[in-house]
């Protein structure tokens, strides 16, 4: 059973670029949700997915957002980023909207120059 | 901002040992407090959980504390083995009443090695 799998692993773009990471859930799981962690912090919500609909939000600026696809994936989109942006970015998935059980991916190291 | 305040930042603990990681919070709405351990370049894993009507739960050898008066709560890793050595995050979260909940709010993590 395969666990939930981001793509890609490691990735670098430069100041006022865009990106777009990818996000599969644990099979059986129809909601995802998203967490930014800069180095040595704890993660931090940004948002949730369930049902192709946005639930809830952490406090991020709208150059953050993000889509669910009928087979429950999900994409985070960042627009113009920022030297500040730089952190693992952190997919989790669940059976339910209400995260007793999030299982998260390894990843994306995000670096921008 | 809704925060929860972890300690200590780093801990040093010999093998057997029992190291306790501590976990303050301000907001009273939190419903669900999940400890997490993460090891180098993985994302975090659900260790155990516990609700703010229990005072005590035991998984294993992890163990969760939980004062509810004086929002606080620990962790407790009994027997400590070298493969315990990992950064530990604990995390709170509201659950609303008509479905659904809020994001976890993580601490910012204790990084724990267990000396053999």
């Amino acid at each position: 059973d395969a666990g939930v799998t981001q793509s890609p692993t490691h990735l670098i773009k430069t100041r006022g670029q865009q990106v777009t990471l990818r996000c599969s859930p644990k099979s059986g799981h129809d909601t995802v949700s998203w967490y930014q962690q800069a180095l040595g912090q704890g993660p931090q919500f940004i948002f949730q997915y369930y049902e192709e609909e946005e639930r809830q939000r952490g406090n991020f600026p709208d150059r953050f957002s993000g889509h669910q696809f009928p087979n429950y994936s999900s994409e985070l989109n960042v627009n113009a980023l920022l030297l500040g942006d730089s952190a693992l970015y952190l997919c989790a998935s669940s059976r339910d909207s209400i995260n007793e059980k999030l299982f998260f991916g390894s990843g994306t190291q995000l670096s921008v120059l | 901002q809704q925060q929860v305040k972890q300690s200590p930042q780093s801990l040093i603990v010999q093998k057997g040992g029992i190291p306790i990681i501590n976990c303050a919070y301000e907001n009273t709405a939190f419903d669900y407090f999940p400890w997490y351990q993460q090891f180098p370049g993985k994302g975090p894993a659900l260790l155990i959980a516990i609700r703010p009507d229990v005072s005590e739960k035991k998984e294993g050898r992890f163990t969760i504390s939980f004062n509810k008066s004086a929002k606080q709560f620990s962790l407790h890793i009994m027997d400590s083995q070298p493969g315990d050595s990992a950064t530990y995050f604990c995390a709170a979260y509201t659950l609303y009443s008509g479905g659904g909940a809020d994001g976890l709010t993580f601490g910012k993590g204790t990084h724990l090695i267990i000396q053999p």
